[in-house]
Parts: C-alpha cells; structure tokens; sequence
C-alpha cells in the first residue's frame, strides 16, 4: 500500500507572505507526482504533473519541485493572496496510471488580509 | 466546453438502499476514475473504467460497481449501503492513462447515508 504523506496539515498565512508544503512519497516505482488545487465548492483541479528528478514548474507565483530520489516534492507560493486560499493535494499515480491516483490527505492554506 | 458533469448534486439515502451516481467526461476523454472522499481524507480511488471496462480497482468491496457507456459516461453504483459510505464521490476523466496524464475532477456527488 502506497502511502503519500503532506505537510503540514493546515496552515494559515497573511496576504503578501510565501510559504511551503510538503509532498512525501515511496522513492521506488516512480511514475509520476501531480498537484492539485482544490477551492471550496469547486472541483480539484491540476496545478502540475511532474516526471522527472529535478523538475521545477512555475504557474504564474507557484512553482513545485520534485526530488525523486529522496521522494519529496515542495510546493511553494509566492506572496499569497486571499484567491490561494485551498486545500493542495498531492497524488501518486500506482501502477503508472495517470487516473489512478494515491491521494495525500492534503494541505488547508488560509490566506488572511 | 462543459468539463466533468456529475449528478446528482446531493443524495440521501437510507442504510440498505441502494444509489447510482452519474458523470460525464470531459470532452474528447476516453477515461473514468472514480474516487470516495471521507471527511479528513484525501479522495481514495475506486476503480478504473476504459473501454467499458474495470481496469483498475482499489480496496473497496463488491458493494461498489460501475458501468461505462459506449460515449465514455460512467456510473457508480453502491448496494446494501451503510452509514460508513456517506462521502463525496468525486469522478474524475482523462485523455488516456499514462502517468503524465492529468486528471479533470466533476464538482461531486455528496452522499449522505441515514
């Protein structure tokens, strides 16, 4: 059984400040890492897909980075805004399926003005 | 392009019952996962269809059945339900299973179990 970890659990930050989060999962078998955003009332929704040790992605002021050797990925924002606030899931696709996913239990990010 | 549709919105049902939530792929994918939220989980995976087949599945029991349609529309069906499967059933579409490809989540079917 595959397990993807996060951290931290929760995590509320003032407007303009950037922070992190962890994605931690098994080193071995790797296929893929991808990220989710999922806002209140919305669906989740892709923010990367990374396949490569070393991959850096940027969306406009987030950005992720893999380590697949150690099996972690960083996600990061930069100067947050109150539109970031929602819960990143990072998934593992088992059996190298793209829609067969491991989710982590996520991470709740609360921006404040 | 309308992304992934499923309906019903909410759901209650009674133990014993049984339910059968819908969804529509996005356009132009072939790929139907569906996938059970508990309250301070993740979305844990259910199964696979491609083809109008069960691909994959995780470890949920016979309980919990599917159907994929010739236009790649799916359903998920759950018998003699107990209150343990109150969740959010989220489904989920792709444009083919390799690793790379990204998921498109529908908004979900809250099921509630009384």
């Amino acid at each position: 059984i595959l397990n993807v970890e996060q951290s931290p659990q929760s995590l509320h930050v003032q407007e303009g400040d950037s922070t992190n989060f962890t994605c931690s999962f098994p080193s071995s078998n790797f296929y893929a890492l991808h990220w989710y955003r999922w806002e209140t009332a919305k669906s989740p929704e892709a923010l990367f897909v990374m396949t490569l040790n070393g991959d850096e992605k940027k969306k406009g002021r987030i950005s992720a980075t893999l380590n697949t050797k150690e099996g972690y990925s960083y996600l990061y924002i930069k100067g947050s805004q109150p539109e970031d606030s929602a819960t990143y899931l990072c998934a593992f696709p088992f059996t190298g399926g793209g829609n067969k996913l491991t989710f982590g239990t996520g991470t709740q990010l609360k921006v404040e003005l | 392009d309308a992304g992934v549709t499923q309906s019903p919105t909410h759901l209650i049902k009674t133990r014993g019952q049984q339910v059968t939530l819908r969804c529509s792929p996005k356009s132009g994918h072939d790929t139907v996962s569906w996938y059970q939220q508990a309250l301070g989980q993740g979305p844990q995976f259910i199964f696979q269809y491609y083809e109008e087949e069960e691909r994959q599945r995780g470890n949920f029991p016979d309980r919990f059945s599917g159907h994929q349609f010739p236009n790649y529309s799916s359903e998920l069906n759950v018998n003699a339900l107990l209150l343990g499967d109150s969740a959010l059933y989220l489904c989920a579409s792709s444009g083919g299973d390799r690793e790379w490809n990204e998921a498109f989540f529908g908004q979900g079917t809250r099921l509630t179990v009384v």
